[in-house]
């Protein structure tokens, strides 16, 4: 079976630094983009970028550029979403999706929700 | 990169049909053929829907469709359900520098 697995809840505080994991299994795991999505309490999705386990070239949304880090260990099929210095507004589910060769996310994981709050 | 537009809810009762908008410019929606679309119901992950404006993945009812005019894609679900009662994103490509967004997402309501 195709999945991503996410990594459990986390709860932080702000300053604090965080690096959540989301492992690939069923696929080849560096032939496939993986991307990250943000949604925040009661809101929309939002692309925050992708990673190609592969070779690790990775692109970042405008919005998430410089906020956080996308990173992938293709010899544990896992990639990975990091904070240096978390905010309470950094509060949000966050899914991991694979990217088909159609441009579409085709597998999701379960979601990481992420608290920040003092 | 702004988000695509779409109505903030949509409406009907069961055996229906509606139709979901999802409006974006000539630099995404307009300029590829690669429109998504994502269903999401409470506390779940979303699920792809349509991909490639019109293609449906294996498993998803064909009361499911999606199309494309200019900058607007649309999803259209017909003969209604109650399970069909959730949020709805399109996502659209937006060329390798900027590559993906969203919809501003659209809650159906069965009647």
């Amino acid at each position: 079976e195709v999945q991503l697995v996410q990594s459990g809840a986390e709860v932080k505080k702000p300053g604090e630094s965080l690096k959540i994991s989301c492992k690939g299994s069923g696929y080849s795991f560096t032939s496939y983009w993986i991307g990250w999505v943000r949604q925040m309490p009661g809101k929309g999705l939002e692309w925050m970028g992708i990673i190609y386990p592969g070779d690790s070239d990775t692109r970042y949304s405008p919005s998430f550029q410089g906020q956080v880090t996308i990173s992938a260990d293709k010899s544990i099929s896992t990639a990975y979403l990091q904070w240096s210095s978390l905010k309470a507004s950094d509060t949000a589910m966050y899914y991991c999706v694979r990217i088909s060769g159609f441009d579409a996310f085709d597998i999701w994981g379960q979601g990481t929700m992420v608290t920040v709050s003092s | 990169q702004s988000a695509l537009t779409q109505p903030a809810s949509v409406s009907g009762s069961p055996g229906q049909s509606i139709t979901i908008s999802c409006t974006g410019t000539s630099s995404d929606v307009g300029s590829y053929n690669l429109v998504s679309w994502y269903q999401q119901h409470p506390g779940k992950a979303p699920k792809l829907m349509i991909y490639e404006g019109s293609k449906r993945p294996s498993g998803v009812s064909n009361r499911f469709s999606g199309s494309k005019s200019g900058n607007t894609a649309s999803l259209t679900i017909s003969g209604l359900q109650a399970e069909d009662e959730a949020d709805y994103y399109c996502c659209s490509y937006a060329g390798s520098s900027s590559s993906y967004v969203f919809g501003t997402g659209t809650k159906v309501t069965v009647l």
